[in-house]
């Protein structure tokens, strides 16, 4: 069984760039949550989808968004790209919601570097 | 903000020595607690899930513990190998969301 695929592993952007960043969730897992992580710092949620419906969202700005299809792919887009923005962006995915008592499943991770 | 702590920051064992950290979580609205293992290099990879106070749960040599009334839950590791080497994480899951402590980093000298 294939597990979590994120798409692409490393990424350069400039500021004021944006950037899409994939995830193909292990198959029949229909919930995908995203998480960034900057140095020093623990995962911080951004947001999770499920059946194609954003259910919760962490504290990040509307720069940061994201999708689901059909299929339970996700994709996370971030627009007007800061040097903040500097991060590993991992996905998981889940058979269930989170919120219940289904482990998550990580991809390997978006490297995502601004110049 | 529902606050999610990890002591302590980082660990050095030796090889054989067993070893056990803490995991802090505000006790109201619980849902479940996870544990991961994250390696160098690689994705973070679930140990447990625990939702019931008093949960006990092992893997080998692993194994955690769950007091949902005063919010903590406590890993073990015994016997450390070389390949225990990671950052544990714990995510406490409140009903909306998870929130990730920031870890602790294990070493193990052989």
């Amino acid at each position: 069984k294939a597990g979590v695929t994120q798409t692409p592993r490393y990424l350069i952007k400039t500021r004021g760039q944006q950037v899409t960043l994939s995830c193909s969730p292990i198959s029949g897992h229909r919930s995908v949550s995203w998480y960034q992580q900057t140095p020093g710092q623990g995962l911080q949620f951004l947001f999770e989808y499920f059946s194609e419906t954003q259910r919760n969202k962490g504290n990040f700005p509307g720069r940061f968004s994201g999708r689901q299809f059909s299929n339970s792919r996700s994709e996370m887009n971030v627009s007007t790209l800061e040097l903040g923005d500097s991060a590993l962006y991992l996905c998981a995915s889940s058979f269930g919601t989170p919120g219940g008592n289904q482990p998550q499943h990580f991809g390997d991770g978006t490297r995502l570097s601004i110049l | 903000i529902l606050n999610v702590e990890q002591s302590p920051q980082s660990l050095h064992v030796q090889e054989g020595d067993s070893t056990n950290f803490t995991c802090s979580f505000p006790s109201s609205n619980f849902y479940a607690l996870h544990w991961y293992r994250w390696e160098t290099a690689k994705s973070p990879e679930a140990l447990f899930v625990m939702t019931l106070n008093g949960d006990e749960k092992k893997k080998g040599r692993i194994s955690a513990t769950l007091n949902t009334k005063e919010g903590y839950s406590y890993l073990y590791i015994k016997g450390s190998q070389p390949e225990d080497s990671a950052t544990y994480l714990c995510a406490h899951n409140y009903g909306q969301n998870f929130v990730f402590g920031p870890g602790t980093r294990l070493s193990v000298l052989p």
